[in-house]
């Protein structure tokens, strides 16, 4: 079966600093894969998505950026974090949707800068 | 531009009422509308409608797809606590929108 991993859950830190956001697949291979940033009770923002390694799409212009480094891997990055930058993100990943839609999420990212 | 919009952005209702969210969307070649619960954290699967699956029904959840009035509803019949959460609409499988947060109180 697959699962979804994401780390860190929790993670306070102060502005001007680097972010590094993980996010890990198994049990499946190709997955097309997502990063999603919710404000508090709202929907999901899509920040970045990656249908193969090295491949990123870039929704929302911002200081965050994505790699791919390995089929089953996803990296949330920032070389210097704002204060807006506080939220929850969400890794997801899914099929290719002419199989299924439906999306997949990890537990979630919850990142405050102070 | 792609636009998803929930309505209402919440809503609190009686255990036992019966509740309708609205999504409205905006996209072009439309693929899929897909619906989520959000407790906590990760968001759960509950429906994905295409054009050829226009009506779902799952205990006492429902939601059909209008495409010509480019929207879709999600019915809860006989709201229970349990019910509480946050609902999200995606539409061509990733775009999401705001969310209606849903509160049933005993």
């Amino acid at each position: 079966s697959q699962t979804i991993h994401q780390w860190p859950a929790t993670l306070v830190q102060p502005v001007g600093s680097p972010l590094s956001l993980e996010c890990t697949v198994e049990g499946t291979s190709n997955p097309n894969l997502y990063w999603y940033r919710q404000a508090a009770g709202r929907g999901l923002q899509l920040l970045f998505y990656s249908v193969g390694i090295g491949q990123i799409s870039s929704e929302v212009p911002q200081n965050l950026s994505a790699s791919r480094p390995q089929d089953r891997q996803f990296i949330l990055s920032s070389k210097k974090l704002l204060l807006s930058d506080s939220g929850f993100y969400l890794c997801a990943w899914s099929r290719d949707w002419r199989v299924t839609g439906e999306l997949f999420f990890g537990e979630g990212s919850r990142l405050t800068v102070l | 531009e792609d636009k998803v919009v929930q309505s209402p952005l919440s809503l609190v209702v009686h255990e036992g009422d019966t509740v309708t969210l609205n999504c409205s969307y905006e996209v072009t070649n439309f693929r899929s509308l897909l619906w989520y619960k959000q407790e906590k954290k990760a968001p759960t699967f509950l429906f994905m409608l295409t054009s050829s699956g226009i009506e779902k029904k799952s205990g006492r959840l429902s939601s059909i797809l209008d495409k010509k009035e480019l929207s879709s509803i999600l019915n809860i019949t006989a709201t229970q606590t349990g019910d509480s959460a946050i609902y999200l609409c995606a539409v061509n499988q990733f775009y999401f929108g705001t969310g209606t947060s849903l509160t049933v109180i005993p």
